[in-house]
């Protein structure tokens, strides 16, 4: 039981690149989410998922898209990278009953 | 949008001292969650509270959930060096598939 993964784990991109960010999950939630973490911050809502074929957007979801085909994958694109999107990326899987979100160990992203 | 004020956002203490995080809000969630985030990983939970005016205890960590489930508060007791980190509060709705996070406060234990 591998929890949430993600890969890769660090990226550097050159700005107009795009790219995609992967994330998987094996505990069958239903509920998926992305967030982005700048330096000494919390953590901001990209994009949701509250099940496959279902996606909404959060507080930030600009420059980025993503879909959900199945139940385990949840995967970020970036349309043309610009430098305001170097960040740490964490995709979560929340367990519906208890609100609980399950992180994985997070993108390192810098674009130049 | 819905925020979720934690203070302070900084803290920086003596190992042996005791200090509270606190974390606001003018909206109602059903529940609220407290994770605590080291550097280069993800945040992970610490605790889960639901009931308007619950108090869970975690060994040295007590949570307290406000009466109006607005507010939450985490006091630590004898803070130690291994209490280092990022911690964030969330708040969530039944069936919303989302959560809003805090900024965080960043609690540094020395020895």
């Amino acid at each position: 039981n591998a929890g949430v993964t993600q890969t890769p784990k660090f990226q550097v991109l050159k700005t107009g690149q795009s790219m995609t960010l992967q994330c998987a999950q094996d505990m069958n939630h239903e509920y998926m989410s992305w967030y982005r973490q700048d330096p000494g911050m919390g953590l901001r809502l990209i994009h949701y998922s509250v099940g496959a074929g279902i996606t909404d957007q959060g507080e930030v979801p600009n420059g980025y898209n993503v879909s959900r085909s199945t139940t385990e994958d949840f995967p970020l694109r970036l349309l043309s990278a610009a430098p305001s999107q170097t960040s740490v990326y964490f995709c979560a899987s929340i367990a519906s009953v208890t609100d609980t979100q399950y992180f994985g160990p997070g993108t390192r992203l810098t674009v130049l | 949008t819905q925020l979720l004020e934690q203070s302070p956002q900084f803290l920086s203490i003596q190992e042996g001292e005791n200090l509270t995080v606190y974390c606001n809000s003018s909206s109602v969630f059903s529940s609220l969650q407290w994770y605590r985030q080291e550097p280069g990983e993800g945040p992970v939970l610490l605790v889960t509270v639901v009931t308007g005016g619950e108090v869970k205890k975690l060994k040295r960590l007590t949570f307290q959930f406000g009466d109006a489930r607005k507010d939450s508060s985490l006091h630590i007791t004898a803070a130690q060096p291994g209490d280092t980190g990022l911690y964030l509060c969330a708040g969530a709705h039944t069936n919303a598939g989302k959560s809003t996070f805090g900024d965080g406060t960043t609690l540094t234990v020395k020895p």
